[in-house]
């Protein structure tokens, strides 16, 4: 199977850092999807990895390790507004590559 | 702004009866999707289409049907609706240009149906 797993939930204070991780099995893998999707929204493009590495963009940053199946969002300076669902999403390479597999999502909770 | 718009936004059915969900799209994409997003299962895919009249089934198309007859519209049927499909549902394109490596997916706002 292509599962995904991220936490469920996590919570965290207004102007820390936290760390929001997405495991995957390695098997016919190309590149991770981030989402943001904030209660009764749409879900909203973050990032992209295909690559091993850091990829950062403003507050935001997003992390791959091809040989570990494993990825972090990482978000720096929370704001209130950064509350929200994060999704991770597969994107497999061959005939699978039109399709993304989602994770659950972790909903966090950025709290004064 | 991918240019998505989803009709209707919320609709309230009963069991039994035929319902169809529009995703419209202003940019020429290929490949559209269907999802459902329901708590403690994220999004799934239901169907998508690679092309006018070219749909293939996704990990939940029982009792969903779709149909493309021009590249703009997407639509998606549930024949018989059961409680079990109320849901929401979200369409997406993928922005499959050449200057874009990613294929990323966009979304619609999104249908909040529920099925009495």
């Amino acid at each position: 199977g292509q599962n995904i797993d991220q936490p469920t939930e996590m919570t965290a204070t207004e102007g820390a850092i936290v760390q929001i991780n997405c495991t995957y099995q390695t098997s016919g893998f190309n590149g991770l999807f981030w989402y943001q999707q904030h209660a009764g929204e749409a879900p909203t493009f973050l990032s992209y990895n295909v690559l091993d590495g850091l990829e950062e963009k403003g507050r935001f940053s997003s992390f791959l390790s091809r040989s570990k199946g494993y990825s972090y969002l990482l978000l720096k300076e929370l704001q209130m507004k950064d509350s929200a669902s994060y999704l991770c999403a597969r994107k497999d390479s061959g005939a699978g590559s039109y399709q993304l597999t989602f994770g659950k999502g972790t909903k966090l909770s950025v709290i004064p | 702004d991918a240019g998505i718009t989803q009709s209707p936004r919320h609709k309230v059915t009963e069991t039994g009866t035929p319902v169809t969900l529009r995703c419209h799209q202003t940019e020429n994409h290929r490949y559209m999707y269907w999802y459902r997003q329901d708590p403690g299962h994220g999004l799934r895919l239901i169907h998508y289409s690679y092309g006018v009249k070219d749909t293939d089934k996704g990990e939940v198309s029982d009792g969903y049907s779709v149909s493309r007859s021009k590249t703009e519209d997407f639509l998606l049927t549930l024949e018989s609706a059961t409680s079990s499909q109320t849901s929401v549902y979200f369409c997406a394109i993928r922005d499959g240009l050449a200057k874009s490596h990613t294929d990323t997916q966009y979304f619609g706002p999104g249908t909040r149906l529920t099925v009495l």
